[in-house]
């Protein structure tokens, strides 16, 4: 049964920094892996999507990878904003089932 | 304009009550879910249609049953509600293709249960 694993579980960083956000999985038969924000209290919104047979997206400040291989992808954010505040969820597709991680809180100060 | 609604989005009832939520999404695809988001912010699938035919029915009591009247719509009936059913449950959808499918949320409905 595919696992995701996401770490840290938070990560407080001040304004300005460059981080990266990690999610596992341990099936490497996925058709694409997708990473999203989730708001508190709010649904969870769409950041990037990343095709089983592309490595990389990127989209603004993100960029995401892709080793399938290893079973792992980064989240990338860069000049991080306090506005990035957020908890970030990344989930893998297959066999008909999107398995999400438990998600990194991102606390971004000031 | 909404792709993915659900309503109410808060719902606040008493053990044994049974409860209803409403789901529609005008993306046009072809297969819808339920999460459910415990306290802990774990999402776990619960239900998947796919145009109106029940594809994933993961281990959920039988007091939830979903109903798809056509591919854009998907509603949860939850029967004699308990204590352990409060959580957010949110509504999904995503087209047919595996490879580029990426998977749209509504705002979810908070279910307080008392």
């Amino acid at each position: 049964k595919q696992e995701v694993t996401q770490i840290p579980a938070a990560l407080s960083v001040p304004e300005g920094e460059n981080l990266v956000l990690n999610c596992s999985f341990t099936d490497s038969a996925i058709y694409n892996l997708q990473w999203f924000r989730q708001d508190h209290g709010k649904g969870l919104t769409s950041l990037l999507l990343i095709q089983s047979s592309q490595r990389e997206q990127t989209s603004g400040r993100l960029n995401a990878s892709l080793d399938k291989s290893s079973g792992r992808s980064t989240l990338y954010i860069a000049a991080s904003q306090p506005g990035d505040s957020a908890t970030y969820l990344c989930a893998v597709y297959n066999f008909n089932k999107f398995y999400f991680g438990s998600g990194t809180k991102l606390n971004v100060k000031p | 304009d909404t792709a993915v609604s659900q309503t109410p989005k808060y719902l606040v009832t008493q053990m044994g009550n049974d409860k209803s939520i409403k789901c529609e999404q005008n993306l046009g695809h072809d297969t819808m879910y339920w999460y459910k988001q415990d306290s802990k912010k774990f999402l776990k699938i619960m239900f998947s249609y796919n145009n109106k035919e029940l594809i994933i029915n993961e281990t959920v009591p039988n007091r939830f049953s979903p109903k798809s009247p056509d591919k854009a719509h998907l509603n949860l009936h939850i029967n004699s509600l308990e204590l352990g059913d409060s959580a957010v449950y949110f509504c999904a959808s995503s087209p047919r293709d595996r490879v580029t499918g990426e998977l749209f949320f509504g705002e979810g409905s908070r279910l307080t249960v008392l």
